[in-house]
């Protein structure tokens, strides 16, 4: 069963709103979650670094206001679309680094649609 | 820089073909680790191999296997007797932890999709 968990696993919501995706690793701790985009057809991008207990490190062209991170504790990660648009719709991924294995797992994914 | 380069966009076979997909990576980095994933329609993405750079031995696993060579930069994996399931995108990706000074930061190839006719 899968290890890292995403939800909403789809969403759709109106130009303008806020919407919050979340990340849990199920059985283990990660002190570092990544989350990623991937446009239709497209490969997956790194936005940014979610550190627990710190500020996340964001890629080059990434808005860090835009695209809130919060990694308040030890198996969640959230990231926030805040006042979306349109080309926000995207897939977002998140992968979780296992604290003790240093293994690497992806989540399912969240398919946002913005309208 | 770092980058991995998936030269093949879409790749489609007939069931039980053998199929290769091409995964040519650049790095400065003496250590690091490359990745196969598969994404199948469903949009997860489902672990295959993790290599690193000091283990040049080729894999096999089932149906799968992998050709690793540091002296062309690539790693190829090859399905062996496709079969319709097979169909999905397939990502090959790179980690170099010394890149950005962090760990597990995966560079991603563009993916390949592979479709496996009936």
């Amino acid at each position: 069963g899968a290890v890292v968990s995403q939800h909403p696993s789809w969403v759709i919501c109106k130009s303008g709103t806020s919407v919050k995706i979340e990340c849990r690793s199920l059985d283990f701790q990660a002190t570092t979650m990544f989350w990623y985009r991937q446009f239709p057809k497209q490969s997956l991008m790194l936005m940014a670094t979610s550190n627990e207990g710190s500020k996340a490190t964001y890629e080059q062209g990434v808005e860090k206001d835009k695209f809130l991170i919060n990694h308040a504790s030890l198996t969640l990660s959230t990231l926030t679309v805040t006042s979306a648009h349109p080309e926000d719709s995207s897939f977002y991924i998140c992968s979780a680094r296992n604290r003790r294995a240093g293994e690497l797992f992806f989540g399912e994914g969240s398919r946002l649609t913005v309208l | 820089a770092q980058k991995v380069t998936q030269a093949q966009t879409e790749i489609s076979v007939v069931e039980k073909e053998d199929v290769t997909l091409d995964c040519v990576y650049e790095t400065r980095d003496t250590t690091y680790y490359l990745f196969w994933y598969k994404q199948p329609p469903s949009g997860e993405l489902v672990f295959l191999i993790r290599r690193n750079s000091f283990d040049e031995q080729n894999e096999i696993s089932g149906r799968y296997s992998w050709n690793f060579q540091k002296s062309t930069s690539s790693f190829n994996f090859t399905i062996t007797a496709s079969q319709v399931v097979d169909s999905a995108v397939y990502f090959c990706a790179l980690n170099a932890p010394n890149y950005g000074g962090a760990t597990n930061k995966l560079i991603f190839g563009t993916g390949t999709l592979l479709a496996v006719q009936p």
